[in-house]
């Protein structure tokens, strides 16, 4: 079955360091997004992309956060100078519109550590 | 305002029986999709359950159902014979603007724990 893939899984680094996490979204998937769960809390919306842009951005998503498809595969979410209040749990989706419910299929989650 | 509720922090049931994890939501869209999704303690999320605002019917998968109540703007999750794989986080969340969007965002509610007792 095709699943969403992440990496790393897990991720320690210094603040004000800068953070790439990786994700391998299904491959006929057309919607990607990233959403963050900070310890034992309610998942959050970041970002939605579709058709090579952003499609929509929370206010969680400040100009510390990008993100980028840099080939046929990949999507990543990249953190400029991370802090400390960046430490959650970040889960890469995808969905598609082809389906009648268009539910999202969640990756494992990279979990960052800002130290 | 919220748009997802789900007042239940925490609940237990015994295993075997059924349990009810209650969700309301807010909306003023006329079109919009209610979900279900699990997360066990390995912590992936796992899709259980969809409700569509314009579904006439209650949706079931197997042992989930969802009693859709919209004049109330409710949700819940029915989950029957409990087993104890289903000790895991339950999050209700809601998809609005269903129709010609470019994002199909889910919006999370902060989720009930649920432990199945032996």
């Amino acid at each position: 079955e095709p699943e969403v893939t992440q990496t790393p899984s897990h991720q320690v680094t210094q603040m004000g360091q800068e953070v790439i996490l990786r994700c391998v979204p299904i491959s006929n998937h057309l919607y990607f997004y990233w959403y963050r769960q900070i310890l034992g809390q309610k998942v959050e919306f970041l970002v939605s992309f579709y058709n090579n842009e952003i499609s929509e951005k929370s206010e969680i998503f400040d100009d510390q956060f990008s993100v980028e498809r840099p080939d046929g595969s990949n999507f990543t979410l990249k953190i400029r100078s991370t802090k400390l209040e960046d430490s959650a749990m970040y889960f890469c989706a995808s969905s598609s519109a082809a389906t009648r419910t268009g539910e999202l299929f969640f990756g494992e989650g990279s979990r960052l550590t800002v130290l | 305002a919220q748009k997802i509720t789900q007042t239940q922090p925490g609940m237990f049931v015994q295993e075997k029986e059924a349990v009810t994890l209650d969700c309301t939501y807010d909306t003023s869209d006329q079109s919009y999709g209610l979900f279900w999704y699990k997360q066990p303690s390995s912590g992936e999320m796992i899709f259980l359950i969809y409700q569509g605002s314009y579904d006439e019917q209650n949706a079931t998968e197997g042992r989930y159902s969802l009693n859709f109540q919209k004049a109330r703007k409710s949700a819940n999750l029915v989950i029957s014979a409990s087993q104890l794989g289903d000790s895991a986080m339950y999050f209700c969340a809601m998809r609005e603007g269903v129709n010609g969007d470019s994002s199909y965002k889910l919006i999370f509610g902060s989720g009930t724990r649920l432990l199945v007792r032996p």
